[in-house]
């Protein structure tokens, strides 16, 4: 069973760009997390999609924004790049419960 | 706001030691998770503990729940240098991990 696959795997970016990253989830998996993880503030979540919809959201600028295809796949979007974006970005896929989620390998996006 | 505390937030050790990990909260949680993370990489599961007083064994790691399901605390025996990497706990509230402040544990031959 192929796991969490996130692209790309490293980004560098300027101030004012945006950026989309992309997830996909393990086969069967209908529910995705994004999370932030940075030396700084660790691990916060950004949002969790299931079926399609936003179900839930962490405390992030608007400039943060995601979506999922009906094929599971999620994608998130970070506009109007500032320094303080630069971060691992993790995508988890999530079976059942929610409580057990797995996580790609991550985005390491640098904004300079 | 919920926070998971995670002490100590670094531990260097020899090879063979062991040791233990603390996670503690002020809010109750309808899980918990382990997770170990290596440079560059996301967090891989190690467990998940479900009720209150619940211990599970992986190999030479021993995980407990708390009674109240406030805190956890994963304990390693005879550490070995492959153990070495961020652990991190994390709470399940609302369909969402909260997670810990991590632990970097460096375990050397």
């Amino acid at each position: 069973k192929a796991g969490v696959t996130q692209t790309p795997r490293y980004l560098i970016k300027t101030r004012g760009q945006q950026v989309t990253l992309s997830c996909s989830p393990i086969s069967g998996h209908r529910s995705v997390s994004w999370y932030q993880q940075t030396p700084g503030q660790g691990l916060q979540f950004l949002f969790e999609y299931f079926s399609e919809t936003q179900r839930n959201k962490g405390n992030f600028p608007g400039r943060f924004s995601g979506r999922q295809f009906s094929n599971s796949r999620s994608e998130m979007n970070v506009s109007t790049l500032e320094l303080g974006d630069s971060a691992l970005y993790l995508c988890a896929s999530i079976g059942t419960s929610t409580d057990t989620q797995y996580f790609g390998p991550g985005t390491r996006l640098t904004v300079l | 706001t919920q926070l998971l505390e995670q002490s100590p937030q670094f531990l260097s050790i020899q090879e063979g030691e062991n040791l233990t990990v603390y996670c503690n909260s002020s809010s109750v949680f309808s899980s918990l998770q382990w997770y170990r993370q290596e440079p560059g990489e996301g967090p891989v599961l190690l467990v998940t503990v479900v009720t209150g007083g619940e211990v599970k064994k992986l190999k030479r790691l021993t995980f407990q729940f708390g009674d109240a399901r406030k805190d956890s605390s994963l304990h390693i025996t005879a550490a070995q240098p492959g153990d070495t990497g961020l652990y991190l706990c994390a709470g399940a509230s609302f369909q969402k991990l909260v997670f810990g402040t991590g632990t970097r544990l460096l375990v050397s031959p």
